[in-house]
């Protein structure tokens, strides 16, 4: 098992371009997120998805969309980005029920926004 | 969602036990206490959970206090690879945004030789 994978690992982008970072999970599980981390912070929330069909916004979603295209992939896409969202981006994925349950993480996407 | 307070940053020397305390003083009833380490640059790693027994595996234990208001997690003979964040989580189970992972700020461990 692969376990969760992010593409690409290392982007720059100008302010103002557009691109989709991809993940993708072979684990089977239900519910999949995507986190920023900031130099010297924790992970913040951005969006999630429960199970596939669903998307819900986390703590900073703002100038971020994404898609939950099958079980395995969810994306996150910057249509416009901006210096503020250089960050590293994490995703994770978990099952889902009512048992206590741990997210398993990707390598992680290094943003750069000039 | 109940907070917690971690130290900031503590040392341990090679071989001895790490012991990473957390106090989660609002914990609710229904919250389990997550510990989660983010090794430099990767993403972050899931070590233990517990409710009201103290646990263990292969990785670490988790001593929880009686009344639940804080914890310790353990690394019994702490190595050069576990220098890392230690992030100390607490989160009802199940789905939904109340299963969401709060990370805070953690507590950078240190193992020296």
């Amino acid at each position: 098992n692969a376990g969760v994978t992010q593409t690409p690992k290392f982007q720059v982008l100008k302010t103002g371009q557009s691109m989709t970072l991809q993940c993708a999970q072979d684990m089977n599980h239900n519910s999949m997120y995507w986190y920023r981390q900031d130099p010297g912070m924790g992970l913040r929330l951005i969006y999630y998805s429960a199970s596939e069909g669903t998307t819900d916004k986390g703590e900073v979603p703002n100038g971020y969309n994404v898609s939950r295209l099958n079980k395995r992939e969810f994306s996150l896409r910057l249509e416009s980005a901006a210096p503020s969202q250089t960050s590293v981006y994490f995703c994770a994925s978990s099952a889902q029920g009512t048992a206590p349950y741990e997210q398993y993480f990707g390598p992680g996407t290094r943003l750069t926004v000039t | 969602d109940a907070k917690t307070t971690q130290p900031p940053s503590m040392d341990c020397a090679e071989g001895r036990a790490a012991n990473l305390p957390c106090n989660h003083s609002t914990i609710s009833g229904n919250e389990y206490v997550y510990w989660y380490r983010q090794i430099h640059s990767q993403g972050p790693q899931y070590i233990i959970h517990g409710l009201k027994n103290n646990e263990t595996n292969e990785m670490a234990s988790l001593i929880i206090t009686e009344d639940r208001k804080s914890s310790t997690l353990i690394l019994p003979h702490a190595t050069l690879r576990d220098t890392a964040v230690y992030y100390c989580i607490v989160r009802v189970a199940g789905g939904g945004s109340q299963g969401n992972l709060i990370f805070g700020k953690g507590t950078k461990l240190s193992v020296k030789p």
